[in-house]
């Protein structure tokens, strides 16, 4: 099956820092979502990004699918951004399974 | 607009005992139905999905079994509950229609004592 493989593991920057965070995956995808999971374990929809760029607030991304990688970017971090992010795709012909990646612990310091 | 219910949130079980977690979906007909499970610090595992109701496909050989008696209702059980058992599950939607986000519910937290 496709093997999604996130990096770096683990990130720990001060407040104010900007972080990129990477998604490799192993075949081309139909789907591809960035998710923020917050110290409760509630997983929050950041981007549905199969392709191209986007942007919210201090976040954005960009996929290129032809490539097989998405990026995350946090500019000017808070506190409140730290948690864990997944990034996870969906591909049709595997019967249309979300897979995620291992994940980015991303800890910001005051 | 469509939402997400998941219940208990927090569980505390006896290994040995049964479980049932249930996971229902507002606002849309026919969604994929999907179980993970998330070991302490670990990734997500998916564990179950469903096209359709009956429709059941397992990921992964384990002590649980899941089922979709209704549209819109996936439930979680166990027959006898494992300490490995223990973990953070999360029920999550998507449309059938394809390119679309996921959607996941607050989660259950369950405890094998």
């Amino acid at each position: 099956g496709i093997q999604v493989e996130q990096s770096p593991p683990d990130l720990i920057l001060q407040e104010g820092a900007n972080s990129t965070l990477r998604c490799n995956f192993s075949d081309s995808v139909n789907n591809l979502q960035w998710f923020h999971q917050n110290p409760w374990g509630q997983l929050i929809n950041l981007f549905y990004i199969p392709s191209g760029t986007k942007q919210n607030g201090r976040l954005s991304a960009t996929t290129v699918a032809t490539e097989r990688y998405s990026l995350l970017y946090i500019s000017s971090s808070q506190t409140t951004d730290s948690g864990v992010y997944f990034c996870a795709v969906v591909r049709y012909s595997s019967a249309s399974k979300i897979i995620f990646g291992s994940g980015t612990r991303l800890s910001i310091r005051p | 607009s469509q939402t997400i219910h998941q219940w208990p949130a927090t569980l505390v079980q006896p290994v040995g005992s049964p479980l049932s977690l249930e996971c229902t979906v507002e606002g849309t007909s026919n969604p994929n139905l999907y179980w993970y499970r998330q070991a302490a610090g670990r990734g997500l595992q998916l564990l179950f999905y469903s096209v359709g109701i009956g429709q059941i496909s397992s990921e992964v050989p384990q002590n649980l079994s899941a089922s979709r008696p209704q549209d819109r209702q996936f439930i979680l059980s166990s027959k006898k509950l494992l300490l490995s058992d223990s973990g953070f599950y999360l029920c999550a939607w998507d449309a059938w229609t394809g390119n679309t986000e996921a959607f996941f519910g607050q989660g259950t937290r369950l405890t094998v004592v």
